[in-house]
């Protein structure tokens, strides 16, 4: 079935540092993805998105592109702040129409002064 | 607007309770869904209504849960009886339209289930 594999955290950065988050997915068909995140004590929040291969997704300074040839979505930022100290998550919505959200484990990121 | 509310946020309760989540969606959203998260590990999916009707409950983990909702609006998720393995965090998240499922899902700040 459908999944989706995040890199391994907690990942630790200074602030300014450039960030990649890896994901991989396997998936039937052509799935949108999606990258979550959740900051301290609140809930889950949409990043970004891309529903097609070669899109690109972008918010608040991240980007991922949708790279079917590799099956990834890799998050990346170019300069990480304090603010971005979170839990980011992958995932999948596959081409049926139920909607439901397949995820990875989750990293989580701490950026520190 | 208000968003997606859960409640308790937090519950605590013995082996064998039972417990009773509670997620109120966005008003008008037809979809809502449930996901839970276990120790770190992948939110995963649990169950999917489309007003009152339940469309995908593939992801119920067995018979100890029961999932309701209620005239298509709130919905609740029972736990009975309740064991070790059930701990962590519900979230509940609602979307617009009720036959693509394409819009986007909007999350609760889920309820974290502790049994002891």
């Amino acid at each position: 079935g459908d999944s989706v594999t995040q890199m391994e955290g907690p990942v630790t950065l200074s602030e300014e540092a450039f960030l990649t988050i890896n994901c991989t997915y396997t998936a039937t068909g052509y799935p949108s993805l999606f990258w979550y995140v959740q900051y301290p004590g609140e809930g889950l929040q949409l990043l970004l998105k891309a529903t097609k291969a070669d899109d690109k997704g972008s918010n608040k300074g991240f980007e991922a592109t949708y790279r079917k040839e590799t099956t990834s979505f890799h998050l990346e930022k170019g300069s990480v702040q304090v603010s971005d100290s979170a839990v980011y998550f992958c995932a999948l919505r596959g081409s049926g129409n139920t909607g439901k959200l397949i995820f990875g484990q989750g990293t989580t990121l701490q950026v520190k002064p | 607007e208000a968003g997606v509310t859960q409640f308790p946020s937090h519950s605590v309760i013995e082996k064998g309770q039972t417990v009773t989540l509670r997620c109120d969606p966005i008003s008008g959203h037809d979809n809502l869904y449930w996901y839970r998260r276990v120790m770190g590990k992948e939110i995963k999916f649990l169950l999917h209504f489309v007003k009152e009707s339940k469309q995908d409950e593939s992801g119920m983990p067995n018979n100890r849960f029961l999932a309701e909702r209620t005239g298509g609006t709130y919905s609740t998720l029972k736990v009975q009886p309740a064991e070790l393995e059930d701990s962590g965090v519900y979230f509940c998240a609602s979307s617009q339209n009720a036959w693509t499922g394409a819009y986007e899902q909007y999350f609760g700040p889920g309820t974290r289930l502790t049994v002891t």
